[in-house]
């Protein structure tokens, strides 16, 4: 299966972390990503992480994967208003295709 | 650098008429990729190029079509448009790695 299912919507509180999640059925995926898309716009790369990693951290931002659960999240910590927008987690395939997640929608409020 | 560049930034075309989009990757990128964004269907593969052969194609039909020239950049085209493929288009470009990054994509509206 090619499936990649993420929760619809999360809201937090501006200061807090944010949590958002990704599970994936197929186990053959070379690199995970997580994307942001803020309306109007293309998706910018946020963070990347190889397959055989368990953990990558770059500034606010720290990815978990575990391989067993199929399971990817991303953590934000010290969430803005500016990081609102619709997050994608995708896996790439070993033919180098990407396979979406449905998006999680980030609401920040103050 | 400048980023991938996608035009145009909307279109509106009419049931029956073809549209062709045009990508320009980041200056050394071979690969480039495609996708179409929708509310029901969400992100999916269109096709892939990589020095102007396609490696890699997804569940679209025939009507979809694409190509990459000498300098990379690279042309999708639908021809005998749908209502239903109005969409965001979305064009990544690579090196061979690990990153794809995407321009800020064409919009689509056939009436």
């Amino acid at each position: 299966g090619e499936d990649v299912e993420q929760s619809l919507f999360l809201s937090v509180r501006e200061g807090d972390s944010s949590v958002i999640n990704c599970t994936y059925t197929d186990s053959s995926s070379t690199y995970l990503y997580w994307y942001k898309q803020e309306p109007g716009a293309g998706l910018q790369l946020l963070t990347y992480i190889f397959s055989n990693m368990d953990m990558k951290q770059d500034q606010r931002l720290t990815v978990l994967l575990n391989k067993k659960d199929k399971h990817l999240s991303l953590r934000i910590a010290d969430t803005q208003t500016g990081d609102s927008a619709i997050y994608f987690c995708a896996r790439r395939t070993n033919t180098d295709k990407l396979i979406f997640g449905t998006g999680t929608r980030l609401q920040v409020f103050p | 650098k400048a980023g991938v560049t996608q035009t145009p930034r909307y279109l509106i075309k009419t049931r029956g008429q073809q549209v062709t989009l045009s990508c320009s990757p980041i200056s050394g990128h071979r690969s480039v990729s495609w996708y179409q964004q929708t509310p029901g269907q969400g992100l999916q593969f269109l096709f892939e190029y990589f020095s102007e052969t396609q490696r890699n194609k997804g569940n679209f039909p025939g009507r979809f079509s694409g190509r990459q020239f000498s300098n990379s950049r690279s042309e999708m085209n639908v021809s005998t448009l749908e209502l239903g493929d109005s969409a965001l288009y979305l064009c990544a470009s690579s090196l061979v790695g690990e990153k794809l990054f995407f321009g800020s994509g064409t919009q689509l509206s056939v009436l």
